[in-house]
Parts: C-alpha cells; structure tokens; sequence
C-alpha cells in the first residue's frame, strides 16, 4: 500500500520569499514519487519526479525536491515565489500496487503569493 | 505534439441520466487511467488499461460505473443512473508502456448532477 500526506493545506507567502511545501509519503517499494501542478481551470502539470536517481530533483520553473528516504519526505522548495506560482500543487507516488502503477496523491496544497 | 485530450469539458445531467465522457490519449501511449477529482481533493484512481485490455478495475465506484478502451487508443467513461455525489471532475491520464511512471494528463470533464 502507498500513501502520501501533504502536511499543508495552505501555504501563503509574499512575492520574492522562499517556498517550501511539505509531503511525506509511505510505500511498500522503492517508490516514485512526482510534484504536480493545477492552476485554476487547467489540466494538472508535471513539475517534477524521482526515480531513484539523484535524491535532489530539478523541475520546472524554478522548483525543486529533495528526496530523503530516512525522513520519508520529499519536500517541495522554491528560492523565490512569482506571482504566477498560485495554484494548487499535489505530490504523488506510483509504484508496482496491483502492477497498474497508479497515481495516488495527496489532498493537495493551496499557494497564495502576495504581492 | 497533441497532448491527453478530453470531451465534453462540461455536462450538467439530472439525477438518473446516463452520461458518457471520452478520452484520447497521447497517441503513442498504450496506458491509459481514469481518476475522480471532487473538490478540495486529490484524485483518485478509478480504473486502468494497457491497450485495450482493462487490468484495474476494483476502484470503479460503483457497479454504475464502466469504462471501455475497444481499440486500444479512446477510452471511454460511462456513469448510469447518475446521483448528485456524482458530481465531480473525471480526468483522464497516459502513459508510454515503458520507461518513467509519470502520467500526462487531460484537462478534464466536468459534471454537475441536478
């Protein structure tokens, strides 16, 4: 069984200030693990995944993950939020359950970005 | 590059309609997922298909709920006798059979059950 818990439902931070999303995850097997995207009325967006390559995770738009296996984390971070950063971001695993390798995600973590 | 699309984006039904959604997936992705999105929520898995064969389908919500890949490329979503907790966005999702596990998503369809 897999699971993810994002520890935040809303997280509000002022333009030009880090980001940092929490998300801690359980699995049976060595998991992937993704951050999506969704911003209002649009499709979700992949913005980055782990693999069981590098622990530290580039994506798009300036985002990063850190994958640390002894804490179960993989955290979301941003040096520096733009306004177009509000939306809705959801961190996911996949694995081997039932061979489909289907998504489960997380309940999901509202940004705000002030101006 | 055409990317996961979805149709209808919206349908409104009332309570104990039939309504059927579509999905063409990336064409040279041979899996393909449905997942349920209500609000405030995360998705959540619905069923699966490799080709055109259906391999998950515990799931589905209920026995009202069938999905079909007859070809191997669309995927349709059929909901019977609809009910108000219907309401929700249907996404659709694929895959390449190898490789990574990421999951290229639809924009989704909409339905609100009156």
């Amino acid at each position: 069984a897999q699971s993810v818990t994002q520890l935040d439902s809303h997280v509000s931070v002022s333009e030009g200030t880090p980001v940092l999303l929490r998300c801690n995850y359980s699995s049976s097997y060595s998991p992937s693990l993704f951050w999506y995207v969704q911003h209002p009325n649009k499709g979700l967006q992949l913005l980055l995944k782990y693999t069981s390559a590098a622990t530290l995770v580039k994506g798009i738009n300036g985002f990063e993950a850190e994958f640390k296996k002894s804490e179960t984390s993989f955290h979301l971070t941003k040096p520096s939020a733009h306004m177009s950063d509000a939306a809705e971001y959801f961190c996911v695993v996949s694995g081997p359950g039932a061979g489909s390798y289907q998504l489960t995600f997380g309940k999901g973590t509202k940004l705000s970005v002030i101006p | 590059d055409t990317g996961v699309s979805q149709d209808p984006r919206h349908k409104i039904t009332k309570r104990g309609q039939n309504v059927t959604f579509r999905c063409d997936p990336i064409s040279e992705h041979n899996r393909l997922y449905w997942y349920r999105q209500t609000l405030g929520q995360g998705p959540e898995f619905l069923t699966y298909f490799q080709n055109e064969a259906q391999l998950e389908k515990s799931r589905l919500l209920s026995d009202r709920f069938s999905a079909e890949r007859p070809k191997g490329s669309f995927s349709t979503l059929e909901i019977q006798r609809t009910e108000q907790g219907d309401s929700a966005m249907y996404l659709c999702a694929s895959r390449p059979g190898t490789g990574t596990y990421e999951q290229y998503f639809g924009p989704g369809t909409r339905l609100t059950v009156t």
